[in-house]
């Protein structure tokens, strides 16, 4: 079935800094979103992309259907940044079948 | 606004105990629903979906059933809990045109001892 491999599983960064987190699909899938984790363990939405590129804030997104990742681009990380952001990606079928990556913790350090 | 509540927050059953879980969706007109199940330690995966009243179709089978008996409720039940039904469990819901953004719950967290 539709897999989605979320990397990395943890990431660190300094207050300021930026990097990026990744979905990679076995298989095409028509729509990605992104999710943190709030402190109950549901989810916020960050982003639904069907296609290109959103940015909210200090977060970017992509999503490229064809070469099958999407990506999530935190800048300028911040310390409540810190959490557990998850990408679910959309596969083929009516269902509205969100398959989800496994999550990655993030922690920004002062 | 649109807003979702799920009950209860939290439940501790017993093995072989009957299950209800409520969700419901206020300020939206004939949403998609959804029944979503996380054990702990692993990933969230959808049980259930629903487009309209009095229909659901089951994505997973883990003993468990659902109901959609009006426009806004989607019911998450079973007759006989297992050990493995423990685990976080979370209901969501999109626009009706399908393919669009999905909207969580607080969620239920249960126990099964």
């Amino acid at each position: 079935g539709d897999q989605v491999e979320q990397s990395p599983s943890a990431l660190s960064l300094h207050e300021g800094t930026g990097s990026a987190l990744r979905c990679n699909f076995t298989t095409t899938m028509r729509a990605v979103q992104w999710f943190r984790k709030n402190s109950r363990g549901s989810l916020i939405n960050l982003f639904y992309l069907a296609s290109g590129t959103k940015e909210n804030g200090r977060l970017k997104s992509a999503f490229d259907s064809k070469e099958r990742y999407s990506t999530l681009h935190i800048r300028d990380a911040q310390l409540e940044d810190s959490g557990t952001y998850f990408c679910a990606a959309e596969g083929g079928t009516n269902t509205g079948k969100l398959t989800f990556g496994d999550g990655t913790v993030l922690t920004v350090k002062p | 606004a649109q807003t979702i509540h799920q009950w209860p927050v939290a439940e501790i059953k017993a093995v072989g105990s009957p299950l209800s879980l409520g969700c419901t969706i206020k300020g939206k007109s004939s949403p998609n629903l959804y029944w979503y199940w996380q054990a702990t330690g692993g990933t969230l995966q959808q049980l259930f979906y629903s487009i309209t009243v009095g229909q659901v179709e089951s994505v997973v089978q883990l003993n468990l059933s659902a109901s959609r008996p009006k426009d806004d409720q989607f019911i998450l039940s079973t007759e006989k809990l297992l050990l493995s039904h423990s685990g976080f469990y979370l209901c969501a819901w999109s626009l009706p045109r399908g393919q669009d953004t999905q909207y969580f719950g607080p969620g239920t967290r249960l126990l099964v001892l």
